[in-house]
């Protein structure tokens, strides 16, 4: 089965500071990888997402990830937060190519600090 | 384009009756999911559609809450004999399984009074 776990619940950061979201998957099959942001009161929207092609993503207002097969990890990255990427960050997982379920981590809470 | 829309926005009930929640899925999105958002906390999911496949329901909390998609398309979420602990926002999301991106609905934020 797969399953998402994503360590910090909630990280703070200082305005301009490396963001940094740790995201570990477990699949038995390639996976597809995403990460969702859900700002204050609003609803989920795709960060980015990896399907296979390169391993690192871009996706956006500057966010990028990862994919490393050997550390199962789909870390999300920005070099420089900004107050308006205070937000809730949900890793999520399937399996490559199939009609399976999408999986979600738990979230992690990011609160910038002026 | 259209995006997935629920209805209604907002919906308060007393404890004990029943409450649909309906999906309107983006067109030609054949996996239709449904997740509870409680406050401050994350994605519980709840039940998943994928074609005519049979759904999956693993993630219903109890027999009082049951889902069907009428024609591949409109998803209905039915919860009986409400309680206060199904407050929550209900999200819907529809994929298109090739891709398996997720979109999502604005939700229904349920309030059981």
């Amino acid at each position: 089965a797969q399953s998402v776990t994503q360590l910090g619940s909630h990280v703070s950061v200082s305005e301009g500071a490396l963001v940094l979201l740790r995201c570990n998957y477990s699949s038995s099959v390639p996976p597809y990888l995403f990460w969702y942001v859900q700002y204050p009161n609003q609803g989920l929207q795709l960060l980015l997402k990896y399907t296979s092609a390169a391993t690192l993503v871009k996706g956006i207002n500057g966010f990028e990830a990862e994919f490393k097969k050997s550390e199962t990890s789909f870390h999300l990255t920005k070099p420089s937060a900004h107050m308006s990427d205070a937000a809730e960050y949900f890793c999520a997982v399937t399996k490559k190519t199939s009609y399976d379920k999408v999986i979600f981590g738990p979230g992690t809470s990011l609160s910038v600090i002026p | 384009g259209a995006g997935v829309s629920q209805s209604p926005s907002n919906k308060v009930t007393e404890k004990g009756k029943d409450v649909e929640l309906r999906c309107d899925p983006i067109s030609g999105h054949t996996a239709l999911y449904w997740y509870r958002q409680s406050l401050g906390q994350g994605l519980e999911f709840l039940i998943y559609f994928q074609g005519n496949s049979a759904p999956d329901k693993s993630g219903l909390p109890s027999d009082r809450f049951s889902a069907e998609r009428t024609g591949g398309s409109v998803s209905t979420l039915t919860i009986q004999r409400t309680q206060q602990e199904d407050s929550a926002v209900y999200l819907c999301a529809s994929s298109d399984p090739g891709t398996s991106e997720q979109y999502f609905g604005p939700g229904t934020r349920l309030t059981v009074t």
